[in-house]
This record gives C-alpha cells, sequence and structure tokens, in this order.
C-alpha cells in the first residue's frame, strides 16, 4: 500500500463549479498537511498548510483532515478556468521529508 | 525578491553518463530539498541540505549525490545515467526548512532526457 493515494484524473468540471478533489494516506502518524498546485512546465507552489486535523480557509479554497478517516480534501469554490492545474498533496511527521500524492489533473470548463 | 533559478532546464545525456544540476536559492533561505518528478512515480524526495549538510534523505541509490555550498546554492549529481533517470528534477528552499516551519518555495525544474 503506497503511503499516500491520490487519482490521477483528469476531472474536468464546468467553470463556477465546486471542485473536490482528495487523498488517502496510510501512515496515522503524520501531522503535516498540504496541498500544492502546479502549473504545466512549472515547479509547484504551495497552496494551503495545515497542521493535524480539521479545516483550513483561503479564499475559494478549504482544506480539510480527517485523521480518523486518514483523508484529506481540497474543495475550490467558483472554479475558473486559472484554476486548471495539477494539484498535489503533500504530508509530512515534524522535521521529516514530505511525501507526495502523484497529483489530479484539474480542467476548468469555460 | 527573486524566485529559486536551476540551471540548465533542459539537458540531454546518454546511458552511462554523469550529469550535475544546479539550484539557487531565494536569497537569505539555508534550506535546499531536491526532488525527482516523473509521471510513474510523482514527485519523490531525494535529500535535503541545510548549512551544507545533509540532514534528510530519500530512498534513491547512491548514484544520485548532492552537495551544498556557503552561499546555499547547491548541486545535484547522478553518475552512471540510466534511462530511467529521464525526469523533472525539481529543487525547493526555504529559510529553514522542514514543514512544521516553513513554506517551501520550487524552482521550475531542470529536465533530464536520457538516450
Amino acid at each position: 500500500q503506497k503511503e499516500v493515494e491520490q487519482d490521477p484524473g483528469p476531472l474536468s468540471v464546468p467553470e463556477g463549479a465546486i471542485v473536490s478533489l482528495n487523498c488517502t494516506y496510510s501512515n496515522s502518524a503524520f501531522q503535516y498537511f498540504m496541498w500544492y498546485r502546479q502549473y504545466s512546465r512549472k515547479g509547484p507552489e504551495l497552496l494551503m498548510y495545515t497542521y493535524s486535523s480539521g479545516n483550513k480557509e483561503d479564499g475559494r479554497f478549504t482544506a480539510q483532515v480527517d485523521k480518523s478517516s486518514k483523508y484529506i480534501s481540497l474543495f475550490i469554490r467558483d472554479s475558473q478556468p486559472s484554476d486548471s492545474a495539477t494539484y498535489l498533496c503533500a504530508m509530512s511527521l515534524r522535521d521529516d521529508k514530505i511525501i507526495f500524492g502523484k497529483g489530479t489533473r484539474l480542467h476548468i470548463l469555460p | 525578491k527573486a524566485g529559486v533559478t536551476q540551471t540548465p532546464r533542459y539537458l540531454i545525456k546518454t546511458r552511462g553518463q554523469q550529469v550535475t544540476l544546479s539550484c539557487s536559492p531565494i536569497s537569505g533561505h539555508r534550506s535546499v530539498s531536491w526532488y525527482q518528478q516523473t509521471p510513474g512515480q510523482g514527485l519523490q524526495f531525494l535529500f535535503e541540505y541545510f548549512s551544507e549538510t545533509q540532514r534528510n534523505k530519500g530512498n534513491f541509490p547512491g548514484r544520485f549525490s548532492g552537495r551544498q555550498f556557503s552561499n546555499s546554492r547547491s548541486e545535484m549529481n547522478v553518475s552512471t545515467l540510466e534511462l530511467g533517470d529521464s525526469a523533472l528534477y525539481l529543487c525547493a528552499s526555504s529559510f529553514e526548512g522542514g514543514p512544521s516551519t516553513d513554506t517551501q518555495y520550487f524552482g521550475p525544474g531542470t529536465r533530464l532526457t536520457v538516450l
């Protein structure tokens, strides 16, 4: 079983829709949870960062962590064509290497 | 503030050769991490350097090595290249490293093709 599982997509949704991206993980000791966005021919950029369980909101983006289910989600409200990218979940222990999911390709259709 | 820069951006090598990739972190950042990204395996951690010392290492063979200089610039070396080493190699810098304290900023990557 891989440490972090993420559906590669592609996921296509119409502009304005709510997007839900998810990851599951196997290591219950993970404490730090992140979502990165990667545009084509660019390096990943950090979108959201959460410590332990709970929700975090930043503009149109909401990150959720459910440690009991070992499941994390990223929601994008009012999706825009500029949100089209690959979204990578990532997680780690304190001061340890970051483990990434393989990424979900998202297409927002105008 | 200038971002993370990586050189070269593209590289073509043949099997058996060796290659050196370079990363210049954001000014003031002391931690540099290297990652390999492939369609099959995704983004995988290679190693992290902090103040010229390797602080963390991923599960890659000894053909992959790195170093960091006193100005925090880092190089990564791959010896005896194999076809499977074809990938995007990404460098990320942060002030002190570790997700508990810091945001990592990624460079655009070096696309290595091994023929």
